[in-house]
């Protein structure tokens, strides 16, 4: 069965900062990693997608990396900004578009 | 282009009644899904849907959950009676492919429900 961790599950720092946020599967049969973003109170925003043939994906600040063989991926978030105070979830998509996801991890941005 | 559209936002109701959710996927996406999200956890699937067809239930507790997408669109979810454990947010979500090697997902902004 798949498993997937968010490490940390809540991290804060100064505004300005660079941070990576990770995320390890267990199952490495993986189509593709999804990284979303959960405001409070609101539904999931999705932030990248990675397929499974890719090694990374970039937007904007954003920058998530794929490594199927260890089961890891990692999304880095350049400069960050109060506004990307949220809660970032990790999603690995595996055969019949099922859908795993991990339990988040909280980010509070400082000013 | 409208998203995923969720409602009610909000329900409370007492344990033992009867709730349902509506959910209208975005346009021209055949793929719809039911999440259950608690507290501080990720979401976890209880139904997939490609078209009408219900293709993944595996996760729906069928003794008081139950689940439609009569025309292949919009889609309701019902829980009768409701129980206390049910508090929780309910997420729609939809996507364009149907295949394994499927695009994104879309969320809602899904339909928060507090049993008493």
């Amino acid at each position: 069965k798949q498993e997937v961790t968010q490490i940390p599950a809540a991290l804060s720092v100064p505004e300005g900062e660079n941070l990576v946020l990770n995320c390890s599967f267990t199952d490495s049969a993986i189509y593709n990693l999804q990284w979303f973003r959960q405001d409070p109170g609101k539904g999931l925003t999705s932030l990248l997608l990675i397929q499974s043939s890719q090694r990374e994906q970039t937007s904007g600040r954003l920058n998530a990396s794929l490594d199927k063989s260890s089961g890891r991926s990692t999304l880095y978030i350049a400069a960050s900004q109060p506004g990307d105070s949220a809660t970032y979830l990790c999603a690995v998509i595996q055969g019949a578009q099922k859908l795993v996801f991990g339990q988040g991890t909280r980010l509070t941005i400082n000013p | 282009e409208a998203g995923v559209v969720q409602s009610p936002r909000y329900k409370i109701i007492e344990k033992k009644q009867p709730v349902a959710f509506w959910c209208n996927p975005i346009s021209g996406h055949n793929t719809l899904y039911w999440y259950l999200q608690n507290l501080g956890q990720g979401p976890e699937l209880l139904i997939r849907y490609e078209n009408e067809e219900a293709v993944d239930d595996s996760q729906l507790p069928k003794d008081r959950f139950s689940a439609e997408r009569l025309k292949g669109v919009d889609s309701t979810l019902k829980i009768q009676p409701a129980e206390l454990g049910d508090s929780a947010v309910y997420l729609c979500a939809s996507s364009s492919r149907g295949t394994w090697n499927t695009g994104e997902l879309f969320f809602g902004e899904g339909s928060r429900l507090t049993v008493l």
